[in-house]
């Protein structure tokens, strides 16, 4: 099946840092990828939607300046953390469409997430 | 805007026993997609099934299966034959059925403990 892969694992940075997570399309052109954050012990919540060649859609609350999307190819859509603080430090999930499934199929496929710790 | 509600903190269910798990949504789409994931302890997401509002035939995969009252708004999980492997976190998802651009909208989730 498709897959999406998903890098770091885990990171660990100092505040007022920038981290960058990566999230790729392994098999399928992905034209929109999906970008959420999940707490300790609660619900994936939906950031931005990352579109090919164009800028995100951010969800409201979220800031835009704060949380850096590009998506500049089929297959990669990057997520920066920029100048982070311990607040920031959370469980970062990207998911991605494959579009060769058809709109009626829709299925989604998740990376397997990046925890960010802030110190 | 839609929301996904799961009053089911946690359940606790005997393996080889059945459980259902609820999951209310609120929409004013008539055309949309419903899901189950599980999120094990990797936390990895785990599609478990999926359902189309304009489907009346409830899904089902293997041990798996919903029941999806549209008039309600309530989309439960039942897993029948419980296994250890079922422990994990169970969320409810919606997606509008446009164009495929729409992000899920998760319930909170539900912890399903599996008693051996």
């Amino acid at each position: 099946g498709a897959v999406v892969s998903q890098h770091p694992s885990w990171v660990i940075c100092k505040s007022g840092t920038s981290v960058k997570i990566e999230c790729r399309s392994l098999d399928f052109q992905a034209t929109t990828m999906f970008w959420y954050r999940q707490f300790p012990k609660q619900s994936l919540m939906l950031m931005a939607t990352s579109n090919e060649g164009s800028k995100a859609t951010y969800e409201q609350g979220v800031e835009k300046d704060k949380f850096l999307i590009n998506h500049a190819s089929l297959t990669l859509s990057t997520l920066t953390v920029t100048s982070a603080h311990p607040e920031d430090s959370s469980f970062y999930i990207c998911s991605a469409r494959d579009p060769g499934q058809g709109v009626s199929r829709s299925k989604l496929f998740f990376g397997s997430g990046t925890q960010l710790s802030v110190l | 805007a839609q929301t996904v509600t799961q009053s089911q903190p946690e359940m606790s269910v005997q393996e080889a026993e059945t459980v259902t798990l609820s999951c209310t949504y609120d929409t004013s789409e008539s055309d949309y997609y419903l899901f189950w994931y599980k999120q094990p302890p990797s936390r990895q997401m785990i599609l478990v099934i999926r359902q189309e509002a304009y489907k009346q035939q409830n899904a089902t995969e293997n041990r798996f299966s919903v029941n999806f009252q549209k008039a309600a708004k309530s989309f439960s999980l039942k897993i029948s034959d419980s296994q250890l492997g079922d422990a994990a976190m169970y969320f409810c998802a919606y997606r509008n059925s446009g164009g495929g651009a729409d992000g899920l909208t998760f319930g909170k989730g539900t912890h399903l403990i599996i008693q051996p």
